[in-house]
């Protein structure tokens, strides 16, 4: 099976423009999950989508956003890019499958280094 | 949630068995551990979980204190390739796939 799949690799842009990054599940996987990763911050959620629906929330403004299409394929767009949004952006599949979701494990993409000048 | 504390940097000789602290001292009791590892430029990699008995799998072995406020991920032959950051966190019951990490602790191992 393939890898969840985040384009693109890299990514540069200036304060004030947005951005849409994307993400491509595991095959058959409907849960797709978000994450920022910066040096000083560690990794924190962004947000959660199952079955196109967004379930869970992390503490971010809302420029930040999220959708999910029928294919459980994912985009997050962040607009009015600021200097502190530079990070790796990464992307988590899982299958959905358990009601609880606690125990699925979650298989990231390589993510998206997004650098705002 | 749960915080975790983990040392910063640790030292393995290739071969050898590579033992990582994590401390959950306020752990609840429907809290798993997890562990990840990320190996520069790529995604973190899921490695194992548990609850309150030890567990292993082909990656690793992860040891829980009976008190669950702190555990020991073992690789137990490591190699080059195992060096990378190790993450342990603990998943809240019924949030879904809201996963944090803290500092980890960045593995070297050594020839």
């Amino acid at each position: 099976k393939a890898g969840v799949t985040q384009t693109p690799r890299y990514l540069i842009k200036t304060r004030g423009q947005q951005v849409t990054l994307s993400c491509s599940p595991i095959s058959g996987h409907r849960s797709v999950s978000w994450y920022q990763q910066t040096p000083g911050q560690g990794l924190q959620f962004l947000f959660e989508y199952f079955s196109e629906t967004q379930r869970n929330k992390g503490n971010f403004p809302g420029r930040f956003s999220g959708r999910q299409f029928s294919n459980s394929r994912s985009e997050m767009n962040v607009s009015t890019l600021e200097l502190g949004d530079s990070a790796l952006y990464l992307c988590a599949s899982s299958p959905g499958a358990s009601g609880t979701f606690l125990n699925e494990k979650l298989f990231f993409g390589s993510g998206t280094q997004l650098s705002v000048l | 949630d749960a915080k975790t504390t983990q040392p910063t940097s640790m030292d393995c000789a290739e071969g050898r068995a590579a033992n990582l602290p994590c401390n959950h001292s306020t752990i609840s009791g429907n809290e798993y551990v997890y562990w990840y590892r990320q190996i520069h430029s790529q995604g973190p990699q899921y490695i194992i979980h548990g609850l309150k008995n030890n567990e292993t799998n082909e990656m690793a072995s992860l040891i829980i204190t009976e008190d669950r406020k702190s555990s020991t991920l073992i690789l137990p032959h490591a190699t080059l390739r195992d060096t990378a950051v190790y993450y342990c966190t603990v998943r809240v019951l019924l949030a879904g796939n809201m996963l944090t990490f803290g500092g980890g602790t960045r593995l070297m191992v050594k020839p």
